[in-house]
């Protein structure tokens, strides 16, 4: 059972330049997220979605598209890369949306943009 | 809006001794779920414990147990005889408990040491 896969773990941009994480997970899940987390800061959560087809914003979501056209796949699209946007980016998913929900999180993906 | 702070940036802790992490948080909800997640040096976060907050009982896990105070809204991890493996950075988190509440929101992690 593989979880939440991210790729790629790490990657280097320049300014200006696009790319997407891809997160897939195996588990079912309804719900998906992505978080990215700053040194010292706590994780800000980017975008989420309740299901296929439903994408809603987050806490930063500026710079950033998402979809979710398989239950399985959420992958993060970063247009026009900016140095603002360096930072360690997590995928998550959980069975529902209510509190006792766990969230079960990829490794992460490290994106430095230079 | 809920908070989550952290106000112990890092903490270290001989091998076998018992450490406590500090975290509050903010809300004015009644219900809600309060979460321990690890970080260790590979990234990848894992859960490490849970709290019900309509349950007064603290929850426990092996070495983990909570301290869980709802009036004071605290809710301070103990890990007891800890190990070389618990080396990692915790977070606290809050989530409410209802459905629409999808949101988790995080403090901003304190970082434990463990010297051998």
């Amino acid at each position: 059972n593989a979880g939440v896969t991210q790729t790629p773990k790490f990657r280097i941009l320049k300014i200006g330049q696009s790319m997407t994480l891809q997160c897939t997970q195996d588990m079912n899940h309804n719900y998906m997220y992505w978080y990215r987390q700053d040194p010292g800061m706590g994780l800000k959560l980017i975008y989420y979605s309740v299901g296929a087809g439903i994408t809603d914003k987050g806490e930063v979501p500026n710079g950033y598209n998402v979809s979710r056209s398989t239950t399985e796949d959420f992958p993060l699209r970063l247009e026009l890369a900016a140095p603002s946007q360096t930072s360690v980016y997590f995928c998550a998913s959980s069975p529902g949306g209510g509190g006792a929900n766990v969230l079960t999180f990829g490794a992460g993906s490290r994106l430095t943009v230079l | 809006a809920q908070t989550v702070t952290q106000s112990q940036p890092e903490m270290s802790v001989q091998e076998a001794e018992t450490v406590t992490l500090s975290c509050t948080y903010d809300t004015s909800e009644s219900d809600y779920y309060l979460f321990w997640y690890k970080q260790p040096p590979s990234r990848q976060m894992i859960l490490v414990i849970r709290q019900e907050a309509y349950k007064q009982q603290n929850a426990t896990e092996n070495r983990f147990s909570v301290n869980f105070q709802k009036a004071a809204k605290s809710f301070s991890l103990k890990i007891s005889d800890s190990q070389l493996g618990d080396a990692a950075m915790y977070f606290c988190a809050y989530r409410s408990v209802n459905t629409g509440g999808f949101k988790t929101i995080f403090g901003a992690g304190t970082r434990l040491f463990v010297k051998a």
